[in-house]
């Protein structure tokens, strides 16, 4: 049972948009920024967004990211078949002396 | 450019110690912000975070892993060693190392290495 929640799977047409949450606690996403990454199949993750809405470079503006009290959420629009991968949120979580990074358990995007 | 790749035992025996080393490239483990954390991911699930340490040499665990596991660093080769005690089949998977610096968090990963407990 992962510290931070999300649905397991989520499907969409290509070109369509998709969402994807993640929900937490006060002591991580209340109180922490959220990144997000991208594995492919069997490939190494990814870094997404980080700081709950910020992209690396060389990641297109199709992705997004927002947070909201202790949810966050990935947008992706336009999606391609190359979208298809299993995609994370992670933060910190805990205080100071005990702060410890959790992720979520992941949702499996199709793009169907 | 940010290059690191995790090396060790493919096949470790129940009770063993684990050792991973970590050997990266393009950045220093002396500069201030710069950390290197451990992720494994049992295979077919999620990303299970181990722990990090810091150019300070401030090191962060799994709380539920804290026990079994102790991360080093050797600044002059560019590694960083990640040990695991008293292995269990659960603990198989592939297990990565990550770059973290002060502004983004795991922006750069190995490509990861599998490691199978079994007697």
């Amino acid at each position: 049972q992962s510290v931070l929640t999300q649905p397991p799977s989520v499907s969409a047409a290509p070109r369509q948009k998709v969402t994807i949450s993640c929900s937490g606690s006060s002591s991580n996403i209340g109180s922490n920024y959220v990144s997000w990454y991208q594995q492919l199949p069997g490939a190494a993750p990814k870094l997404l967004i980080y700081d709950n809405n910020k992209r690396p470079s060389g990641i297109p503006d199709r992705f997004s990211g927002s947070k909201s009290g202790t949810s966050a959420t990935l947008g992706i629009t336009g999606l391609q078949t190359g979208d298809e991968a299993d995609y994370y949120c992670g933060a910190w979580d805990g205080s100071l002396s005990a702060r410890h990074w959790v992720f979520g358990g992941g949702t499996k995007l199709t793009v169907v | 450019q940010i290059t690191l790749k995790e090396s060790g035992p493919t096949l470790v025996k129940p009770t063993q110690t684990l050792t991973l080393t970590c050997t990266f490239s393009g950045f220093s483990l002396s500069t201030t912000g710069v950390g290197v954390g451990w992720i494994r991911q049992p295979p077919g699930k999620a990303l299970e975070w181990l722990g990090i340490i810091y150019w300070d040499d401030d090191k962060r665990y799994s709380p539920s892993l804290k026990s079994r596991l102790t991360i080093t660093k050797d600044t002059s080769k560019n590694q960083v060693v990640l040990t695991m005690d008293n292995m269990d089949p659960v603990d198989t998977g592939t297990y990565y190392c990550a770059h973290r610096d002060t502004t983004m968090i795991f922006g750069y990963w190995g490509q990861g290495t599998l490691v199978s407990v079994s007697s």
